[in-house]
């Protein structure tokens, strides 16, 4: 399996930081990477498909980059509803898709 | 809107099956673009992609190795729902499961999430 690897695993910022989190992936995985938000006891949600697809009712903070094994999530300004995990995770080997062990977002 | 609606016991015996159900409105479970997988969630396994089933020109499943010989994805185009039976269960089988569609653009929608605990 394609093993997707997060960094870091733990993060502190503030309102209006702009923060990037990082996901390595194991092998090429071109740009079949989606990124992920999850709130305490919530279903993940959908931000970034495709690297750099922002999924509709997404705001425009959000913003994703990368290709081949390196990849990142950005986000420009953060607001208190963003503190969260997230996570990456990989579409090159579907239907045996992965994903990150997660990056908690807390407030400094 | 599309939304899924997850339904089934929280507490499973050892050695027994579990079983979850997943109701989809807004869509169809025989849609020919999307695939109707299910997902799950520890501590310790984080979050792991067990199966998922789908129609094309005919009905296709597909599952994680680590539980292929214990899993069962069912639609059922009455109802317009999909199934999961997960046999034999152990206490690692414990977690939060969830179902999701996928319709080539990551998984754009979930299920609330069902806690299985596995114990006697």
């Amino acid at each position: 399996d394609i093993q997707m690897t997060q960094s870091p695993s733990s993060l502190s910022a503030s309102v209006g930081d702009r923060v990037t989190i990082t996901c390595r992936a194991s092998q090429s995985i071109s740009s079949y990477l989606n990124w992920y938000q999850q709130e305490p006891g919530k279903a993940p949600k959908l931000l970034i498909y495709a690297a750099s697809g922002l999924q509709s009712g997404v705001p425009s903070r959000f913003s994703g980059s990368g290709s081949g094994t390196d990849f990142t999530l950005t986000i420009s300004s953060l607001q208190p509803e963003d503190f969260a995990t997230y996570y990456c995770q990989q579409s090159y080997s579907t239907p045996t898709i992965t994903f990150g062990q997660g990056t908690r977002l807390e407030i400094k | 809107q599309v939304q899924l609606q997850q339904s089934g016991p929280g507490l499973v015996k050892p050695s027994q099956t579990l079983s979850l159900t997943c109701a989809i409105s807004g869509d169809g479970v025989s849609s020919n673009s999307a695939a109707w997988n299910w997902i799950r969630q520890s501590p310790s396994r984080g979050l792991e992609w067990l199966g998922r089933t789908y129609q094309r020109s005919k009905w296709y499943n597909d599952y994680a190795l680590s539980v292929k010989s214990r899993i069962t994805i069912n639609p059922d185009t009455s109802k317009n729902q999909f199934s999961l039976q997960l046999n034999s269960v152990t206490p690692e089988d414990t977690a939060v499961y969830y179902c999701a569609r996928d319709i080539g653009r990551g998984l754009d929608v979930w299920g609330q999430g069902t806690t299985v605990t596995v114990s006697s």
